[in-house]
């Protein structure tokens, strides 16, 4: 089945620092990413939707400079956090839309982030 | 714009109940897409169902079982005999049909409903 990859799992990272997450897909092509963001307790938000070879589209109120996302191959998307501060610490998910399989999205399994 | 409602924060209940889990939904949308996922405490998400809105067969697999209305605009899911395994984040989420129908859109969840079982 449609397996997605995301690195790492955990992260520690000093402020103002930049930290990239990778997604990728295994054993299908991506043509669409989306990104989550979990803040501890609550739902997983959308920040953008990811699209192969074309410019991020972000939801309102996502910085887009703040979180810088690259989609360029049908297998790999990035989302880089750049000059974290602490209010970044969350969970971030990546799941990929697995064409028409029953299954509809495939998710990563996610990164934690923490910005000390 | 979509939107899925988890009434249900919290629900505590003794192993072997049965607990119903409650979701609706809202959507301009004649053809869409409704999930159930589960998130233990690793983080990652479970897929546990997919439900087009043309289906309105409810479905059992297992200790599981969802109910579908469109009448209501509601997805509700109940776990018979619930056990400690099944303690974790349950979403209910929608999805808009995109490219005609035949793909699936951006995904919008719910709060989440926090399931604890105890023994």
């Amino acid at each position: 089945g449609a397996v997605v990859s995301q690195h790492p799992s955990r992260v520690i990272c000093k402020s103002g620092t930049s930290v990239k997450i990778e997604c990728r897909s295994l054993d299908f092509q991506a043509t669409t990413m989306f990104w989550y963001r979990q803040f501890p307790k609550q739902s997983l938000m959308l920040m953008a939707t990811s699209n192969e070879g074309s410019k991020a589209t972000y939801e309102q109120g996502v910085e887009k400079d703040k979180f810088l996302i690259n989609h360029a191959s049908l297998t790999l998307s990035t989302l880089t956090v750049t000059s974290a501060h602490p209010e970044d610490s969350s969970f971030y998910i990546c799941s990929a839309r697995s064409g028409q399989t029953y299954y509809g999205y495939t998710f990563g399994s996610g990164t934690r982030l923490t910005v000390v | 714009a979509q939107k899925v409602t988890q009434a249900q924060t919290e629900i505590s209940v003794v192993e072997k109940e049965d607990v119903t889990l409650d979701c609706v939904y809202e959507t301009r949308d004649t053809t869409y897409y409704l999930f159930w996922y589960k998130q233990p405490p690793s983080g990652e998400l479970v897929f546990l169902i997919r439900r087009n809105s043309f289906d309105e067969q409810n479905e059992i697999s297992g200790r599981y079982s969802w109910n579908f209305q469109k009448s209501t605009s509601s997805f509700n899911f109940t776990i018979t005999a619930s056990q400690v395994v099944d303690s974790a984040v349950y979403f209910c989420a929608l999805s808009e049909a995109y490219a005609g129908g035949t793909s699936y859109g951006k995904l919008t969840f719910g709060q989440g409903t926090i399931l604890t079982v105890h023994p």
